[in-house]
């Protein structure tokens, strides 16, 4: 089955900081999602974004669907931006696979 | 913002016990899925319907799992006899297919579930 990778798999950032976080995949995808997981265990969407570029206030994503890769940029982190970061890819069979995570520390 | 809603939000039940998760999707959307994260793992598919009937399913959604849509609302995730291996987050979600191209997921809150 399709591998997703997720790199770095932990980021400690200071407030007002910016990172960019990387997802690799191995095969061909109909759909590509970013999710933050928060303290509380929550999934929320923050993106969907099988190609293209997609901008949401501080967070964008770009994803390059013919060589394989999503970024998710975050731009003047905030400490309510702590918390783990998935992606997940679907390959046209219904069903999300989800990458390891990058567990985000933003400190004050 | 139509949302994911699930019940309950904790669940902790013995060994053997059964287990029902309630969720009830988006009121447009057509597909029905259920994750599980055991904690500190990433998330896993276990199980996607669509028009009352099991579209794909996991190598861990075994004949201990059911899934049901009792009415016009509901989506259920049924454990039969819990192990204490089930312990998870377990997320219900829906979306509205759009065709060639998966449609946007959107997740419930979870329901977090303790076997002892």
């Amino acid at each position: 089955g399709i591998q997703v990778e997720q790199s770095p798999p932990d980021l400690i950032l200071q407030e007002g900081a910016n990172s960019t976080l990387r997802c690799n995949f191995s095969d061909s995808v109909n759909n590509l999602q970013w999710f933050h997981q928060n303290p509380w265990g929550q999934l929320i969407n923050l993106f969907y974004i099988p190609s293209g570029t997609k901008q949401n206030g501080r967070l964008s994503a770009t994803t390059v669907a013919t060589e394989r890769y999503s970024l998710l940029y975050i731009s003047s982190s905030q400490t309510t931006d702590s918390g783990v970061y998935f992606c997940a890819v679907d390959t046209g069979f219904q069903k999300l696979v989800f990458g390891t995570g990058t567990r985000l520390l933003v400190s004050p | 913002e139509p949302e994911v809603t699930q019940t309950p939000s904790h669940q902790v039940t013995q060994m053997g016990q059964e287990v029902i998760l309630r969720c009830v999707p988006i009121s447009n959307h057509l597909y029905f899925y259920w994750y599980r994260q055991i904690l500190g793992q990433k998330v896993e598919f276990l199980v996607s319907f669509y028009n009352n009937e099991i579209s794909e399913k996991s190598e861990i959604f075994d004949d201990q799992f059911s899934v049901e849509r009792p009415d016009g609302s509901n989506f259920t995730l049924k454990i039969r006899s819990t192990k204490l291996e089930d312990s998870a987050m377990y997320f219900c979600a829906s979306s509205d297919w759009q065709g060639l191209l998966s449609g946007e997921l959107f997740f419930g809150e979870g329901s977090r579930l303790t076997v002892l």
